[in-house]
């Protein structure tokens, strides 16, 4: 089945450092890739995606890359500033699966000055 | 941007009785909406999905008389927990998706706890 892998946390970051989150899938086919960002006491965002292999998602200073030959997307920003504290999920919509979405578990990023 | 609203943000309630959670879909309409339930430090885990005038599909291991799934229009979809229990005390959340494209919407989410 499909499934989705991140990084534990909770990641702790100074101000301004830079941030990698992992994150690995298993599907078959070529399942679309979504960034969720969750701030504390409000529902999921859409943070980025990317929907075939090599594209580059990019919004507010946070890229993912798909990557296929490594099932990856990780998520990426070159610094990070205090409001971007929130949990951050990694998701996978598979080819033809009627948009269902299989989630990460979801890393907590803490940013401090 | 497209907003998916949800009534009661958070909900306390006896065991036994139902509570009936809505979704709405603000500014765009939503042929499909989507139910998830989210346990504490874990991810979301998809319970159904409901499309505009036909019954829900549910998850494996959901039970359909226990949750029960409405989505009568467009942009309205409601999640009753019948009989609940205290192991049913968990946050959900609901998303909306508009036509074919691949982007869920997701509500703020509601708050479910069961005495």
């Amino acid at each position: 089945g499909n499934s989705v892998t991140q990084m534990e946390g909770p990641v702790t970051l100074s101000e301004e450092a830079f941030l990698t989150i992992n994150c690995t899938y298993t599907a078959t086919g070529y399942p679309s890739l979504f960034w969720y960002v969750q701030y504390p006491g409000e529902g999921l965002q859409l943070l980025l995606k990317a929907t075939k292999a090599d594209d580059k998602g990019s919004n507010k200073g946070f890229e993912a890359t798909y990557r296929k030959e490594t099932t990856s997307f990780h998520l990426e920003k070159g610094s990070v500033q205090v409001s971007d504290s929130a949990v951050y999920f990694c998701a996978l919509s598979p080819t033809g699966g009627g948009n269902k979405l299989t989630f990460g578990t979801g890393t907590q990023l803490k940013v401090e000055l | 941007g497209a907003v998916v609203s949800q009534h009661p943000s958070r909900v306390i309630c006896k065991s036994g009785t139902s509570v009936k959670i809505e979704c709405r879909s603000l500014d765009f309409q939503a042929t499909t909406m989507f139910w998830y339930r989210q346990f504490p430090k874990q991810s979301l885990m998809l319970m159904a999905t409901s499309n505009e005038g036909s019954k829900a599909t549910y998850e494996q291991g959901v039970e359909k008389d226990k949750f029960l799934i409405n989505h009568a229009s467009l942009t309205l979809s409601t999640l009753t927990v019948t009989s609940a229990h205290p192991e049913d005390s968990s946050f959900y959340i609901c998303s909306a998706r508009e036509g074919h494209t691949d982007t869920q919407y997701f509500g703020p989410g509601t708050r479910l706890t069961v005495l």
